[in-house]
């Protein structure tokens, strides 16, 4: 089946470091990249949606400077979070999809900034 | 804007139990929806996916029934064991190729 592959798995670091995330898709192509974010015993909420070559577009209230996403090829997908700080700790989870098929997601980052 | 609720938040149950876990969404026009499995501290598992034109699917012992017209889906799981014990999330997409919107899950605790 189709796997996408998240790393790291699991950061901790200083506030004000840039930490970043990638997503990758081991068997397929991902034309379409989602990236989400869950605060504790919230709901997944998505945060930008990339299409390969292309820009990202950043839902309602996500600062694109501050989390800057790349999407360079059909299997790989970056997200980069700039100068994070403590309220930026959370679990982010990306999903990959070729064409209209279904998303298939990571295992998650989950990141912690003191 | 779409919003999805689950009820219960949370449920215990004594292995061997049938359960239903409630997905609502507020607007009806949506191009299918799925239940995921989320186990604590990783990722989703896609459980199930009902496109919308679907009525119900079977997956073992999980079926997934869909109510387009209500906004409602039920997630049935037969015989639940300790295995079971998840978080529970629902998601619907409203067009193809967009993303899913998710509930806030309900969390399954399934005792031996």
């Amino acid at each position: 089946g189709a796997v996408v592959s998240q790393h790291p798995s699991w950061v901790i670091c200083k506030s004000g470091t840039s930490v970043k995330i990638e997503c990758r898709s081991l068997d397929f192509q991902a034309t379409t990249m989602f990236w989400y974010r869950q605060f504790p015993k919230q709901s997944l909420m998505l945060m930008a949606t990339s299409n390969e070559g292309s820009k990202a577009t950043y839902e309602q209230g996500v600062e694109k400077d501050k989390f800057l996403i790349n999407h360079a090829s059909l299997t790989l997908s970056t997200l980069t979070v700039t100068s994070a700080h403590p309220e930026d700790s959370s679990f982010y989870i990306c999903s990959a999809r070729s064409g209209d098929g279904p998303q298939h997601f990571g295992d998650g980052t989950r990141l912690s900034i003191l | 804007k779409q919003e999805v609720t689950q009820i219960p938040a949370a449920l215990s149950v004594p292995e061997g139990e049938n359960l239903v876990l409630n997905c609502s969404f507020t607007d009806s026009a949506i191009y299918n929806l799925q239940w995921f499995r989320q186990d604590p501290g990783k990722g989703l598992t896609s459980l199930l996916l009902i496109q919308s034109s679907q009525r119900e699917q079977t997956s073992g012992r999980l079926n997934a029934s869909l109510d387009k017209s209500s906004g409602r889906s039920t997630l049935y799981i037969a015989a639940s064991q300790p295995g079971d014990s998840a978080t529970y999330l629902c998601a619907v997409t409203g067009q193809a190729g967009t993303a899913l919107i998710f509930g806030k899950g309900t969390t399954l605790s399934v005792s031996s």
